[in-house]
């Protein structure tokens, strides 16, 4: 069975800063890996996701993940944070060529973004 | 718009009521599932469906039952609900290379 963890439960970071949310996943091989961010009220939105292939994902809104394998991690990160990027992330894990297309999800990580 | 459509948004319940909570989708993905919110635990997996006709347990799946008549609706039931089951309910639907939409969510406080 696959599981995900998130290791911070709350982080702050001033407007301008880098980001860096860290994510480590257990699973018996690699498994399919995304990101998920949520704004208070929302529901979830897909960030990015990492099937195979470069381990460096782009996507939506600056944002960008890196798979490794060693470390069983994928790890989500912005440059330079925005007020807007005040939301809740979530990591989650899939299994590959998988019939029934679950999802695990992490526990999350709360962002706070001061001015 | 296309989409995840949950229904309601928000709901209060007395220990012991039953409900259905609403969801229905018109992107015909075969894969649907609900999953409950709390803090700290990120989503749960309570039921999920990957046809009509075809259900089965997640992680989290006692208290609630589900059915799928159709490829669009998959309504969640509470049986008899508990101050336990307090939480955000999500509807998702998914194509089969895990694109996930998710809906809006449904608030539900049981007293």
């Amino acid at each position: 069975a696959q599981s995900v963890t998130q290791p911070d439960i709350h982080i702050t970071v001033s407007e301008g800063a880098s980001l860096e949310l860290r994510c480590n996943y257990s699973y018996g091989a690699t498994p399919y890996l995304f990101w998920y961010v949520q704004s208070p009220g929302q529901g979830l939105q897909l960030l990015l996701k990492y099937f195979s292939g470069d381990t460096l994902v782009q996507g939506i809104k600056g944002f960008e993940a890196e798979f490794k394998r060693s470390q069983s991690s994928f790890n989500l990160r912005k440059p330079s944070v925005h007020w807007s990027d005040a939301a809740e992330y979530f990591c989650a894990v899939g299994a590959p060529f998988s019939n029934d297309y679950k999802l695990s999800f992490g526990a999350g990580t709360t962002v706070t973004v001061r001015a | 718009n296309a989409g995840v459509t949950q229904t309601p948004k928000f709901q209060v319940l007395k220990t012991g009521q039953s409900m259905t909570l609403q969801c229905a989708q018109d992107m015909n993905h075969e894969y649907m599932s609900w999953y409950r919110q709390d803090p700290g635990m990120g989503l749960r997996l309570i039921h999920y469906s990957v046809g009509a006709g075809i259900t089965d347990q997640g992680e989290v799946p006692n208290g609630y039952n589900v059915s799928r008549s159709t490829t669009e609706d998959f309504p969640l039931r509470l049986l008899s609900a508990a101050p336990s089951q307090t939480s955000v309910y999500f509807c998702a639907s998914s194509t089969d290379t895990y694109g996930y939409t998710f809906g809006s969510g449904t608030r539900l406080t049981v007293v």
